[in-house]
């Protein structure tokens, strides 16, 4: 049973535009939740993250929102850039110390 | 800088064979390093948590004796499929975490494995 969850496997945003990246997950014991962005033949690179504590967290063009009653985080990218373009995972941990990724999310900006 | 290579980046090998997979931090010391596996549109699986000096620990249902983990120095861990089958075709990443925080993990390349 997946933990964290990406159900759009792919989405397509032109440039300039707000580009949203949901994730959900199920276990409530998840106090980190992290995006990372992996482009082809490279590892994932770490890209933003949020405590549970918190419900927002911005850097630059990247903001991360929680809603923990909805078991849902979502980021934005504003304003959509070419090099936006990848993989992003959501991954989520809990004191247990290990990560468990989502099955990820291809962003493709459009010119 | 918190750079982690892995060679070989990918690798072809037969059916009863062995492949080691090694991962390096290069820039810095990693206490502790972990390995996953990701499938085909599937999201990365942890496999193992590798600590310096130490023997690894697995995740439920992976095969200590079939996936051999070595982490013998600060820099270096080493993942080995022992009798692979095609079935352990698949990508396999590592990433070495930095002082404490779990989240600070920096992943490598990964090795894309096909056994024949």
């Amino acid at each position: 049973d997946q933990q964290v969850k990406q159900n759009s496997p792919s989405l397509s945003v032109q440039e300039g535009r707000i580009s949203i990246l949901n994730c959900d997950y199920t276990n409530s014991m998840f106090d980190y939740f992290l995006w990372y962005k992996k482009y082809p033949a490279e590892g994932p690179t770490f890209l933003i993250s949020i405590s549970s504590i918190k419900d927002k967290n911005e850097d630059g063009r990247f903001t991360v929102f929680l809603n923990k009653s909805a078991k849902h985080l979502s980021l934005h990218i504003v304003p959509s850039q070419p090099g936006d373009s990848a993989v992003y995972f959501c991954a989520a941990s809990d004191r247990d110390d290990k990560i468990i990724f989502g099955k990820g999310t291809r962003l493709h900006i459009l010119p | 800088g918190a750079v982690v290579s892995q060679h070989p980046s990918w690798v072809i090998c037969k059916s009863g064979t062995s492949v080691k997979i090694e991962c390096r931090s290069l820039d810095f010391q990693a206490t502790t390093m972990f390995w996953y596996r990701q499938f085909p549109k599937q999201s990365l699986m942890l496999m193992a948590t590798s600590n310096e000096g130490s023997k690894a620990t697995y995740e439920q249902g992976v095969e200590k004796d079939k996936f051999l983990i070595n982490h013998a120095s600060l820099t270096l861990s080493t993942l080995t499929v022992t009798s692979a089958h095609p079935e352990d075709s698949s990508f396999y990443i590592c990433s070495a975490r930095v002082g404490g925080s779990f989240y600070e993990q920096y992943f490598g390349p990964g090795t894309r494995l096909t056994v024949t």
